[in-house]
């Protein structure tokens, strides 16, 4: 069974902060995906990574960076927090084969409030 | 980009009773997944489902790709069902992300 898991539940944060979120996958999945949930928005994709050391922006990557230095492993980094960023985040990860055609798994999810 | 749109937005239902829930897109799709987001906002995979039936228990989901529609149906509703179900799908954009609809709120009373 996939498993996707997300380092915290909960979390919170100051303005101005760098917070880290970390993604570990553990089915040698070659996509990795951060998106962020909000109400009356749905589910919007902030980067995807489909290798080691590769990134491609979303639909919203403003405010946000990633790193994936390992296959297992996705980071999401909020170079300076701000309140807005105050969300649910979701990582998920799926396998590479014509990529856009293999169903993805789902974290638990990461509730970050920025004060 | 691609549409989609979930029906009902929200749905109560009393314990036992079966419903479905709707999903259109509005371009061919090549990805199609029913997720349950529970009120813990863990979101769950129910099905992996870009064309045909698929059962699991209580569950089903139908996916007609040619009227760019799925349904998804709940038999015999339990309190535990209660949450968020998202229809998400995939038409072979270049980002492999998903897109999802708004989802149907479920609430099944004792």
């Amino acid at each position: 069974d996939v498993k996707v898991t997300q380092s915290s539940r909960y979390l919170v944060k100051r303005t101005g902060e760098k917070v880290f979120l970390e993604c570990v996958q553990d089915m040698d999945h070659e996509n990795m995906f951060w998106y962020r949930q909000d109400p009356g928005l749905g589910l919007r994709l902030i980067y995807f990574s489909y290798d080691v050391k590769m990134k491609e922006k979303g639909d919203i990557p403003e405010g946000y960076s990633v790193s994936r230095e390992k296959k297992e492993r996705f980071s999401l980094i909020l170079e300076s927090a701000s309140t807005n960023q105050t969300s649910m985040y979701l990582c998920a990860s799926s396998p590479w084969r014509s990529y856009s055609n293999q169903p993805q798994h789902f974290g638990d999810g990461t509730r970050l409030s920025i004060l | 980009g691609i549409q989609v749109e979930q029906s009902p937005p929200d749905l109560i239902l009393q314990e036992g009773a079966n419903s479905t829930l709707r999903c259109n897109f509005s371009d061919s799709v090549n990805n199609l997944q029913w997720f349950h987001q529970n009120p813990w906002g863990q979101l769950i995979n129910l099905f992996y489902i870009p064309s045909g039936t698929k059962q699991n228990g209580r569950l089903s989901a139908t996916t007609v790709a040619t009227e760019r529609y799925s349904l998804l149906y709940i038999s015999s509703s339990q309190t535990t069902d209660s949450g968020v179900y998202f229809c998400a799908v995939n038409h072979g954009g270049s980002q492999g992300n998903l897109i999802f609809g708004k989802g149907t709120k479920l609430s099944v009373k004792p």
